[in-house]
C-alpha cells in the first residue's frame, strides 16, 4: 500500500551545523505535507507545514523543501542546537476527509 | 490555553483489567484522533471524530478497544480486556478540519503510557 517512509532512520550533526532530514511519500494525491518533532516523553509538535502548490517553505531556522516530480520532502534545519535533538516525522494528507499518515521518524541527535 | 490533556500519564495493569484513557481536546476544536505508538509500528491512528461523531475507526485494533465522544470537551478510549501487546503509549490529538474535511494541524497531547502485565 502507499505510505510515508524516511530514508534515514538516525542523523548525528556537530551543535552550528546544518542538519537535513528526509522523508519520501508515494502516494501522488497527497497535497499537504506536515513536520513534526517529539521530543522524548512527549507528544509531537508541529513543526512546519506545506501544501503542494509550493515548494518551499521557511521558518525560523526551519525550512521545507517538497519536490512533487520524485516525491521527497526534506526538513532543513539551520545551525542545529542541543534542543534540536529529537525525533523527526513527516507526515502526508492525501485530501478531504482523510487523516494524516506519519512516516516512522527519524532520530536525530546533535552532538556538542 | 492548556492544550490537549490526557489522563492518565502513566498506567500499569495487569492482563485481563480494563483501562480507561481520558482526553479533553483544545476548546473550539472540531476534530478529535487517537494515536497508538509503539516502537515496531511507530504512530498508527486508532479512531478520529468530527464534530463527536466518530468518521473513521479502522484503525481500532479489535472489539476489546471501544473510543467515545459523548461531548465536544471529552472523549475516552477504552480497552477491556487489556492484553500484554497493547502496551503502548496512546495520544490524543485535536485539529480544526476544514470546511471540506481538510486535516490541518494536529495538537498532540502528552501521551498515556500503558503498561500491560
Amino acid at each position: 500500500g502507499e505510505s510515508v517512509g524516511l530514508h534515514l532512520p538516525t542523523l548525528s550533526v556537530q551543535e552550528g551545523d546544518n542538519s537535513i532530514i528526509n522523508c519520501a511519500y508515494s502516494n501522488s494525491a497527497s497535497d499537504y505535507f506536515i513536520w513534526y518533532k517529539q521530543e522524548s516523553g512527549k507528544g509531537p509538535q508541529f513543526i512546519i507545514d506545506i501544501r503542494s502548490n509550493m515548494d518551499k517553505r521557511q521558518g525560523q531556522r526551519v525550512t521545507v523543501l517538497l519536490n512533487k516530480t520524485v516525491k521527497h520532502l526534506s526538513l532543513q534545519i539551520a545551525a542545529t542546537q542541543p534542543g534540536d535533538s529529537a525525533v523527526y516525522f513527516c507526515a502526508e494528507n492525501a485530501g478531504s476527509a482523510r487523516q494524516l499518515t506519519f512516516g516512522s521518524g527519524t532520530q536525530l541527535t546533535v552532538l556538542p | 490555553d492548556a492544550g490537549v490533556i490526557q489522563s492518565p500519564r502513566h498506567e500499569v495493569t495487569e492482563m485481563g483489567q480494563e483501562v480507561t484513557l481520558r482526553c479533553k481536546p483544545i476548546s473550539g476544536h472540531n476534530s478529535l484522533f487517537w494515536y497508538r505508538q509503539t516502537m515496531m509500528r511507530g504512530l498508527e491512528l486508532l479512531i478520529y471524530f468530527n464534530n463527536n461523531v466518530p468518521i473513521d475507526d479502522s484503525g481500532m485494533p479489535e472489539d476489546r478497544f471501544s473510543a467515545k465522544m459523548p461531548n465536544a470537551s471529552f472523549s475516552t478510549l477504552k480497552i477491556q480486556p487489556s492484553e500484554p501487546r497493547d502496551s503502548a503509549v496512546y495520544f490524543c490529538a485535536s485539529s480544526l478540519l476544514g470546511l471540506a474535511g481538510q486535516t490541518g494541524e494536529l495538537f498532540f497531547g502528552e501521551g498515556s503510557r500503558l503498561t500491560v502485565l
